[in-house]
């Protein structure tokens, strides 16, 4: 079956831009978290979403936002882009929150760049 | 206040040798905890678990050994292969069913 697809690659914006970044999870996972990459910070948690519910948050502004459809695809969206906002956005999905019935798969990710 | 941390940015091993990738946690409420192996430009790939009920699971030539009293947990690969250069992450499910993940080490397996 087919993986975790996150939608665009790669982004390039300017300072001030907003945007959006978008999660297919796999067929059947209900749950979809977002993971924040910078060099030398690891792997960042913003949020998860279950059920198009948000359950958990991580410490972002609130600039970082998200939601999730009936689909359980899942959108982020970045308000006011900063240029500390450059990094690698993950989406991982599982069949259901924290440890359960699989570990969480991850996408290859969107490399956003603010110039 | 980082709960799962990985204090070598990077190791460098020869091929054929042992590898041992090491990670400390704070919260003694965590119970589970995972290693991801990441390339770049790709997303994490799971890896291997442990449960705390365990101290060691081995799968081929990976092991993670836990121990509980230390919050230390370290993976082994042994022989190291050049493939798996790398950057490999130790994670960890907390009260709230969040993963946490260390910053990570870089692991090099030279030919």
């Amino acid at each position: 079956k087919a993986g975790v697809t996150q939608t665009p690659r790669y982004l390039i914006k300017t300072r001030g831009q907003q945007v959006t970044l978008s999660c297919s999870p796999i067929s059947g996972h209900r749950s979809v978290s977002w993971y924040q990459q910078t060099p030398g910070q690891g792997l960042q948690f913003l949020f998860e979403y279950f059920s198009e519910t948000q359950r958990n948050k991580g410490n972002f502004p609130g600039r970082f936002s998200g939601r999730q459809f009936s689909n359980s695809r899942s959108e982020m969206n970045v308000s006011t882009l900063e240029l500390g906002d450059s990094a690698l956005y993950l989406c991982a999905s599982s069949f259901q929150p924290g440890q359960g019935l699989g570990e969480a798969f991850f996408g290859q990710g969107t490399r956003l760049t603010v110039v | 206040d980082q709960q799962v941390k990985q204090n070598s940015p990077s190791l460098s091993v020869q091929e054929g040798r042992i590898s041992i990738l090491n990670c400390d946690y704070t919260n003694s409420m965590f119970d589970y905890f995972l290693w991801y192996k990441k390339y770049p430009a790709e997303g994490p790939t799971f890896l291997i678990s442990i449960s705390s009920i365990k101290d060691k699971n081995e799968d081929g030539r990976f092991t993670v050994f836990l121990n509980k009293s230390a919050k230390h947990l370290s993976l082994h690969i042994v022989p190291s292969q050049p493939g798996d250069s790398a950057v490999y992450f130790c994670a960890s499910y907390n009260a709230g069913n969040m993963l946490t993940f260390g910053g990570g080490t870089r692991l090099m397996v030279k030919p």
